[in-house]
């Protein structure tokens, strides 16, 4: 069964800080990474999905990379602002179609 | 561009009572995947369902079913509901084609709360 890890678990930054996080799944029969960023009473929003090994994909000040031989992926966030503050998830399909990770919250403080 | 429409968002019902849950895919999306959210977890896959049928189940008991109409749309029931089973239930929309290498659209969810 495929077990998808992320930590820390949470996280409290000042603003301006960057911040990173950690997914780590089984690097073996690897297929796809999501990461989707969750705000509170909101929908989760795919920001990265990611297939390939070495990949390394940025939308604004968030960035990921993947290691899939490894079985990791960072996600980083440059420059954190309070409406950074959400949980991030990452998410790998296994057996089903999704298997997720219990996620980051971070927490932006101005 | 409507993405994922759910309903209910809340809903408040008894142990053992029945619960329909409700999922309108994204315009285009023709594959719906279920998922339920206990408190500290991560999302839990509960089935999915393409072409009108149930393709892929997680590690739930039957007493959840569902149902895909010709529109694409989604239900998620439960039976003989437990206190465990409040949680947020969450709908998810993708294309079965490339579906994982693309992002899952996914809905605000319904807040189900068993008393």
């Amino acid at each position: 069964i495929l077990n998808v890890e992320q930590s820390p678990q949470s996280l409290h930054v000042q603003e301006g800080d960057s911040t990173n996080f950690t997914c780590s799944f089984p690097s073996s029969n690897f297929y796809a990474l999501h990461w989707y960023r969750w705000e509170t009473a909101k929908s989760p929003e795919a920001l990265f999905v990611m297939t390939l090994n070495g990949d390394e994909k940025k939308k604004g000040r968030i960035s990921a990379t993947l290691n899939t031989k490894e079985g990791y992926s960072y996600l980083y966030i440059k420059g954190s602002q309070p409406e950074d503050s959400a949980t991030y998830l990452c998410a790998s399909p296994g057996n089903t179609p999704l298997v997720f990770g219990k996620g980051t919250r971070l927490s932006v403080i101005a | 561009d409507a993405g994922v429409t759910q309903s209910p968002t809340h809903l408040i019902k008894t142990r053992g009572q029945q619960v329909t849950l409700r999922c309108s895919p994204k315009s285009g999306h023709d594959t719906v995947s279920w998922y339920q959210q206990a408190l500290g977890q991560g999302p839990q896959f509960i089935f999915q369902y393409y072409e009108e049928e149930e393709r892929q189940r997680g590690n739930f008991p039957d007493r959840f079913s569902g149902h895909q109409f010709p529109n694409y749309s989604s239900e998620l029931n439960v039976n003989a509901l437990l206190l465990g089973d409040s949680a947020l239930y969450l709908c998810a929309s993708s294309l079965e084609i490339g579906g994982q290498g693309r992002g899952y659209t996914f809905g605000s969810g319904t807040r189900l709360t068993v008393v």
